[in-house]
């Protein structure tokens, strides 16, 4: 079976800082990452995923993520933060044909004035 | 572009009533996967339907039960409602015809058993 593990629960940059969100995986098989948001009280959005092809995947709001199957991670980096990338932030795994969702327990980011 | 619509947004019960979450997939979409998020949870995997038949299921209290109709909506139905099952549930339709793309979430129906 597949998990993930995001490591820290709760992240808190300065505005213009980094972000580096850390996930990494478990599967036996090649998996499918992915990295939701999740604003209060709304739904999950997509921000990225990797499937197969290239290892960086760039997604929307100028995040990326790079798959390192030699680390098994899959971290989720924005180059300067901004305040509306104020959320929760949920790393995801799926194997096979199955588009069923193994979910890491989330991070929330805080991004400080 | 059309979205995976859920009803209602807000439902409120009480113990030992019964709730009713209705998913509408983006339209033509034969697939729909339900998720339960507990307060301060990470989503959790319910069940499955594709082509109207379940497809697989997770950790689904014997309590629900879930369908998914003709025209491809799906019902998640809940009986005797506890405190516990106050939860955010959503419903996800798969897009993109490959394997493993990912899929668009409803909104959400926010339960809160009182």
């Amino acid at each position: 079976a597949q998990s993930v593990t995001q490591l820290g629960s709760h992240v808190s940059v300065s505005e213009g800082a980094l972000v580096l969100l850390r996930c990494n995986y478990s599967s036996s098989v090649p998996p499918y990452l992915f990295w939701y948001v999740q604003y209060p009280n709304q739904g999950l959005q997509l921000l990225l995923k990797y499937t197969t092809g290239a290892t960086l995947v760039k997604g929307i709001n100028g995040f990326e993520a790079e798959f390192k199957k030699s680390e098994t991670s899959f971290h989720l980096t924005k180059p300067s933060a901004h305040m509306s990338d104020a959320a929760e932030y949920f790393c995801a795994v799926s194997v096979g044909s199955n588009y069923k969702l193994t979910f890491g327990k989330g991070t929330l980011l805080t991004v400080n004035p | 572009a059309a979205g995976v619509i859920q009803s209602p947004r807000h439902l409120i019960k009480e113990k030992r009533e019964t709730a009713t979450l209705k998913c509408y997939p983006i339209p033509r979409h034969d697939t729909v996967y339900w998720y339960q998020q507990g307060p301060g949870q990470d989503p959790q995997f319910l069940i499955s339907f594709y082509e109207k038949m379940q497809s697989d299921k997770g950790s689904i209290p014997d309590r629900f039960s879930a369908q998914q109709f003709s025209d491809y909506h799906s019902e998640l139905n809940m009986s005797s409602l506890e405190l516990g099952d106050s939860a955010l549930y959503f419903c996800a339709s798969p897009y993109g015809g490959v394997e493993g793309d990912g899929y668009t979430f409803g909104s959400g129906t926010r339960l809160t058993v009182v």
